[in-house]
């Protein structure tokens, strides 16, 4: 059964700090990876998917990365702003018979403060 | 509006009522998903959807009925609500194809209390 992990729990920082979250799952045999934002109250946004084939994804200040053998995934935010704040999720997707099926981590809460 | 809805957005019932909470994607997206989200528990999978008359289990089944007619809509009944399933409930749709994994997109969430 497939395991993600998302360390730290929670993270405050000042604006402007670079920061990365980190994202482990137990199962290396993903298809692909997401990160989405949540903001308190609100659904899911995704941030950036990195398929299987590749190691990262950039959009904007966003870059994700995908360590298919060592089970990691990171985030990686530049310059971070007041209105990142809000819960980072990881997912990863299965494939084979769970095909498609989602597992997430529990996320990071992140504080950007002024 | 194209995209992926939920509706009510928000329901108060009490416990033993049935309800159901529906889900519409406008993309002709193959498979469909619901989850719940809880604290502590983060996000899980309850049932899903290859295809119309298609559905499958996920991680937290019990006390879900799930049924799907349309490709469109993918209703999710609580067929006896109890208070262990008040919570947020997100529905989700992709594409599918054999072979290929595709990314999920989520509704705005359905916040479900069971007094």
């Amino acid at each position: 059964k497939q395991e993600v992990t998302q360390i730290p729990a929670a993270l405050s920082v000042p604006e402007g700090e670079n920061l990365v979250l980190n994202c482990s799952f137990t199962d290396s045999a993903i298809y692909n990876l997401q990160w989405f934002r949540q903001d308190p109250g609100k659904g899911l946004t995704s941030l950036l998917l990195i398929q299987s084939s590749q190691r990262e994804q950039t959009s904007g200040r966003l870059n994700a990365s995908l360590d298919k053998s060592s089970g990691r995934s990171t985030l990686y935010i530049a310059a971070s702003q007041p209105g990142d704040s809000a819960t980072y999720l990881c997912a990863a997707y299965a494939g084979g018979t769970s095909y498609g099926k989602l597992t997430f981590g529990q996320g990071t809460i992140l504080t950007v403060h002024p | 509006d194209a995209g992926i809805t939920q509706s009510p957005r928000y329901k108060i019932t009490e416990t033993g009522r049935q309800v159901t909470l529906m889900c519409h994607q406008t993309w002709s997206h193959s498979y469909m998903f619901w989850y719940r989200q809880d604290l502590g528990h983060g996000l899980r999978l309850i049932y899903y959807s290859a295809a119309a008359d298609i559905t499958d289990k996920g991680e937290v089944p019990d006390g879900y009925v799930v049924s799907r007619s349309k490709t469109e809509n993918f209703p999710l009944t609580l067929e006896s609500a109890t208070r262990s399933q008040t919570s947020v409930y997100f529905c989700a749709s992709s594409e599918g194809a054999s072979g290929r994994v595709y990314e999920q997109y989520f509704g705005p969430g359905t916040r479900l209390t069971v007094t």
